[in-house]
């Protein structure tokens, strides 16, 4: 079984500053690793996702992850923040294949950028 | 346009009047899935399917029942809802093979009273 581990729930920066949202994950085999965004009021949005490969991923509005394969960890980031990415952000894992397919999600992480 | 769609979006109701909130995916997705979302609990799965009438719990499944008798269409039912069912719903779906990427609709906001 997989699980995830969102080490923050709440990151307050200021407008313009870098952001790290940090994601640990444990699992017994190899696994996808995703980061979705939930703004408010609003439903799931796919930021991006490590299949294989690279381990540095860049996604949408200028995010990106590194995968750790030693570390378990996939930790955000973005070096300067606007406003407009106030948002909730979670973590997810799932198995390649076979089994529920079921996407594993952290608790969240809360952004909060204040001017 | 690809998308997930929910409805009712809002949705306010009383204890033990049975309701359903219905779910269309309209990408030829086989796998489709229930989630709820409650405030430091993240996102929970209640139940999924992998085809037509294939259906299975997920980690939360006590009090709402499923159905897939078409592919496009996944509705959550609650037989007798109670207010500890109070949270916000998403459905979901994705293929099964691939990036397994999964589309959420806008969510379902229920509350019991």
């Amino acid at each position: 079984a997989q699980s995830v581990t969102q080490l923050d729930s709440q990151v307050p920066v200021f407008e313009e500053a870098p952001v790290e949202l940090r994601c640990n994950y444990s699992s017994s085999v190899s696994v996808y690793l995703f980061w979705y965004v939930q703004y408010p009021n609003q439903g799931l949005q796919l930021l991006l996702k490590y299949l294989s490969g690279s381990t540095l991923v860049k996604g949408i509005n200028g995010f990106e992850a590194e995968f750790n394969k030693s570390q378990t960890s996939f930790h955000l980031r973005k070096p300067s923040v606007h406003i407009s990415d106030t948002a909730e952000y979670f973590c997810a894992v799932t198995p390649p294949q076979g089994g529920s397919e079921k996407l594993v999600f952290g608790k969240g992480t809360k952004l909060t950028v204040n001017p | 346009e690809a998308q997930v769609t929910q409805n009712p979006r809002y949705l306010i109701t009383v204890t033990g009047k049975k309701l359903t909130v219905t779910c269309s995916q309209n990408m030829n997705h086989e796998y489709m899935s229930w989630y709820r979302q409650d405030p430091g609990l993240g996102l929970r799965q209640i139940y999924y399917s992998m085809n037509v009438e294939v259906t299975d719990k997920g980690d939360v499944p006590e009090g709402y029942k499923v159905s897939r008798k078409e592919k496009r269409n996944f509705p959550l039912i609650l037989e007798s809802p109670s207010p500890n069912q109070t949270s916000l719903y998403f459905c979901a779906s994705s293929f099964l093979r691939g990036t397994r990427e999964q589309f959420f609709g806008p969510g379902t906001r229920l509350t019991v009273l």
